[in-house]
């Protein structure tokens, strides 16, 4: 079964970028991911996909601020110039045949 | 534009069945480009999956939740719902329905309830 694995926290300075990173077990590194963003006391919001590929899709409203690329079994966010906003909880989240699966989630700090 | 909209009980005894319905508005649940699920947030931790429903009634659930969970789908209504049964303080968490595109990943999430086991 796929794992998603993310760091527990990332902070960088506001203006800045930032890089998250979610891993795809072994044997899953073609699979695409999601990015969900959970900013403090908010449900979930969806912020793109991102393919085997590097290709990514971002959904209704999000700004270019934010994108998505790959490296083998790595799913990346970038976040640039980054805003006080910006301060949340990033999921990755797969699916395969019936299942789906959320990473354990990395906690963004905006200094 | 569609939203999702979770509501049932906030309290529900140990041993009881959790119930929660995700009414659908702007939108038919019986459009065949999505999917539907329910996810769910125990306090200060990450998000679980718990279960996917399709509008023609087909289910897929989380091994470690399936022996416990019950999903449906009402077109009529343009709702669907969970049931957990026997639950205990763990399942304390919010609980988010939401809308995956295709089969694939969650594109619009409800608001989310709060629901706590206790007696």
């Amino acid at each position: 079964q796929v794992v998603l694995t993310q760091s527990p926290s990332a902070s960088a300075s506001l203006g800045a970028s930032v890089k998250l990173t979610c891993t795809l077990s072994s044997g899953h590194s073609g699979y695409a991911i999601a990015w969900h963003q959970q900013q403090p006391e908010k449900g979930p919001r969806f912020l793109m996909k991102v393919n085997s590929d590097g290709s990514h899709s971002r959904g209704d409203g999000i700004p270019d601020r934010f994108s998505g690329s790959t490296s083998g079994a790595e799913r990346y966010l970038t976040i640039s110039s980054l805003q006080s906003e910006d301060e949340a909880d990033y999921y990755c989240q797969t699916w395969g045949t019936g299942i789906w699966v959320f990473g354990g989630g990395t906690k963004l700090t905006v200094l | 534009q569609l939203q999702l909209q979770e509501s049932g009980p906030g309290l529900v005894k140990p041993s009881e069945t959790l119930s929660l319905t995700c009414t659908v508005s702007g939108g038919s649940i019986s459009s065949s480009s999505y999917y539907w699920g329910w996810i769910r947030q125990p306090p200060g931790k990450g998000l679980e999956w718990i279960g996917t429903i399709y509008y023609s009634g087909s289910t897929y659930y989380n091994p470690s939740l399936k022996s416990r969970v019950t999903i449906s789908v009402d077109t009529s209504k343009n709702q669907f719902s969970l049931k957990l049964s026997s639950v205990t303080a763990a399942d304390t968490a919010v609980y988010y329905c939401a809308r995956l595109l295709s089969n694939w990943h969650f594109d619009l999430w409800g608001r989310g309830t709060l629901v706590t086991v206790s007696s």
